[in-house]
């Protein structure tokens, strides 16, 4: 059983490139978010998934994109990559609703933008 | 907005004795506390959770307390051992106008455990 996986695990972007972080879970949960880590911030949602087709904005929705066309899958996309980006992020898997029930992390992206 | 304080943000005992880390919350709707713990390169992980109506839960050496009337939880670990040091993180859900309940996490505390 896999849980979580992210994809890549590192990434260096110039500014105004795009990219899209992969995240995948293979327990048939509905609920899935991303998450931003920064020093002394704790962290932050940036978008969330209650179902397929179905998505909603975080705390910090502003240059990304996300969309969910399957259960299993729920890609973060960068739209043009800005240094105040440079951050590690985390997908999130629940088989409630995120406020509810436990949330089980991937093991993170760490995305550098120069 | 809603936030989750965390204190200290960082904590060093020697291997054996108690480490405790408190939290508040500004939310008198939130009804779900967990708690992760995050070990270097790798993403946060549960490892004990409360719901408003319990006071008190405990799972081997590690336990968390609720006070409901004062808006704050405390993650307490006994016997500490060098394996519990990792950056501990508490979590408090929030309910958006929407009626959606999200989680709002505090800002970490770094445990390190000398042996």
């Amino acid at each position: 059983n896999a849980g979580v996986t992210q994809t890549p695990k590192f990434q260096v972007l110039k500014t105004g490139q795009s990219m899209t972080l992969q995240c995948a879970q293979d327990m048939n949960h509905e609920y899935m978010s991303w998450y931003r880590q920064d020093p002394g911030m704790g962290l932050r949602l940036i978008h969330y998934s209650v179902g397929a087709g179905i998505t909603d904005q975080g705390e910090v929705p502003n240059g990304y994109n996300v969309s969910r066309s399957t259960t299993e899958d729920f890609p973060l996309r960068l739209l043009s990559a800005a240094p105040s980006q440079t951050s590690v992020y985390f997908c999130a898997s629940s088989p409630g609703t995120g406020g509810r029930s436990p949330l089980h992390f991937g093991n993170g992206t760490r995305l550098t933008v120069t | 907005g809603e936030n989750v304080e965390q204190h200290p943000s960082t904590l060093s005992v020697q291997e054996g004795d108690s480490a405790v880390i408190k939290c508040t919350y500004s939310d008198s709707a939130s009804n779900y506390f967990p708690w992760y713990k995050q070990e270097l390169g790798k993403g946060p992980q549960l490892i004990i959770d409360i719901r408003s109506n319990v006071g008190e839960k405990k799972d081997q050496r590690i336990a968390v307390t609720l006070n409901k009337t004062a808006k704050h939880f405390s993650l307490h670990i006994t016997e500490t051992q060098p394996e519990d040091s990792a950056v501990y993180f508490c979590a408090a859900s929030i309910r958006e106008d929407t009626g959606f309940q999200k989680l709002v996490f505090g800002t970490g505390t770094r445990l390190l455990v000398s042996p």
